[in-house]
């Protein structure tokens, strides 16, 4: 079975420019997570999906982060414009949510996206 | 606010000689504590869950245990492809967040 996969690989960048990550969930999964991850601050949650749906937001650092999911088998995180500090690696991951609120769930973390802006 | 740290950030080992990684952590409610392994340049590997205090689940030379306010994950007899970074998360009730801890970074030396 394909695991989650995250495009591209590898981003070089220069300051001000737009940057578009994407991401494919395991097929039937319905939560997907982008997640940032740095020496500094290690892995951080940026913003999660449900059905599609966000839900919590609340980790995206600034406006200039943005995220779409506009089908239960792709997402995208967008950077405009993009700045030196936002260089890190970027994971997607996702999971099989159950129904009702009592539902514990293990991740599935794609191989993730190195970003650096120049 | 949830919150998970780990200890030590860093180990070595000789191959074959035990050990355990510490996580210690708080949270509104423990729905679930995961234990993942990291690779350089990969993505976190799902190892473990655990679900309760009391709860202990193995695989291979690692053995996961927990108590209301900490996890170990034991590791008997390593072998060098078991160096790797190791994460701690913990998802309280508030919802489907992860929070992760930093880390503990193992060195299996043969």
């Amino acid at each position: 079975d394909a695991g989650v996969i995250q495009s591209p690989r590898h981003e070089v960048t220069e300051m001000g420019q737009e940057v578009t990550l994407r991401c494919k969930p395991i097929s039937g999964h319905n939560s997907l997570f982008w997640y940032r991850q740095t020496m500094m601050r290690g892995l951080e949650l940026l913003i999660y999906f449900n059905n599609n749906v966000p839900i919590d937001d609340s980790g995206m650092p600034e406006d200039r982060f943005s995220a779409k999911m506009p089908n239960a088998s792709f997402s995208t995180l967008k950077i405009q414009p993009s700045e030196p500090r936002d260089s890190a690696v970027y994971f997607c991951a996702s999971t099989l949510r159950p129904l009702g609120t009592s539902g514990r769930y293990e991740q599935f973390f794609g191989p993730g996206t190195r970003l650096t802006v120049l | 606010e949830d919150q998970v740290t780990q200890s030590p950030e860093a180990l070595r080992l000789q191959e074959g000689e035990s050990s355990s990684l510490n996580c210690s952590y708080t949270v509104s409610g423990l729905r679930g504590l995961f234990w993942y392994r990291q690779d350089p340049g990969k993505g976190p590997e799902f190892l473990f869950t655990l679900y309760s205090a009391g709860e202990e689940k193995e695989k291979e030379r690692l053995k996961a245990t927990l108590t209301k306010k900490e996890s170990f994950l034991h590791i008997t007899a390593p072998k060098p492809e078991d160096s790797a970074t190791y994460l701690c998360a913990v998802q309280g009730t508030s919802g489907s967040r992860l929070t992760f801890g930093e880390g503990t970074q193992l060195t299996v030396n043969p």
